[in-house]
């Protein structure tokens, strides 16, 4: 079946220190998409990316960094310069236009400790 | 630009009753217009979708949707409601330029009564 696989779905870090979040999708899809949600804020854009080696920032992009090196994957680092990490991330991808709306992946919920 | 706007963050129906989630939205040209809902710790799941077809939009679980040009309106509806419809559920709106982009309503919590 295709979809979108976030992992880990539960990731704590330590102070400092940075962490990845995986997203992979067999969809074929080409934009793909970061969103952070926070209890009563909805969700909110973090990184995009419409086309492999290419991405841009969302609204909330400081303290995090993503890379697509290929059509399937957009990994999501929070570098040690988010000063609030903890939350609930999600990744989305889009078949091609907007007409078809987002497919999600089940998200990975991060705690600092 | 764009917005969307999700009256009620948090919405109390008992068991039965009707359901009515409010979402109006603002769009410079016709949208197209998302219903998702989301279960604790998961993902969002699109429960139905407006793409300028029939206006009453009919979806999964029971739920429907009507578009109201006149009114800017996205309301999602449901005759009765189960235990099993609490949820969050977001309204979303299409950015209408080359971006492929969805604006999200902040969400409206149902809870369903016994």
């Amino acid at each position: 079946d295709g979809g979108i696989t976030q992992s880990p779905k539960y990731l704590f870090r330590k102070e400092g220190q940075n962490v990845t979040l995986s997203c992979e999708q067999n969809l074929n899809h080409d934009a793909m998409y970061w969103y952070r949600q926070d209890p009563g804020q909805g969700l909110r854009l973090i990184y995009y990316s419409q086309i492999v080696n290419d991405f841009q920032k969302g609204d909330i992009a400081e303290g995090y960094s993503v890379s697509r090196e290929k059509k399937e994957s957009f990994p999501l680092t929070v570098t040690s310069a988010q000063k609030n990490p903890t939350a609930f991330y999600l990744c989305a991808s889009i078949r091609g236009t907007e007409s078809y709306g987002y497919t999600f992946g089940s998200g990975t919920r991060l705690t600092v400790v | 630009a764009q917005s969307v706007t999700q009256l009620g963050s948090h919405v109390s129906v008992s068991e039965g009753a009707l359901v009515l989630l409010r979402c109006n939205y603002s769009s410079s040209v016709p949208p197209y217009l998302f219903w998702y809902v989301q279960y604790p710790n998961q993902g969002l799941q699109l429960l139905l979708k407006y793409t300028s077809a029939a206006t009453l939009v009919k979806g999964i679980n029971g739920f429907e949707a009507e578009f109201k040009k006149s009114e800017t309106s996205f309301h999602l509806t449901k005759p009765s409601a189960h235990m099993s419809d609490a949820a969050e559920y977001f309204c979303a709106v299409s950015l209408n330029n080359a971006g492929n982009m969805l604006t999200f309503g902040g969400g409206t919590r149902l809870m369903v009564k016994p």
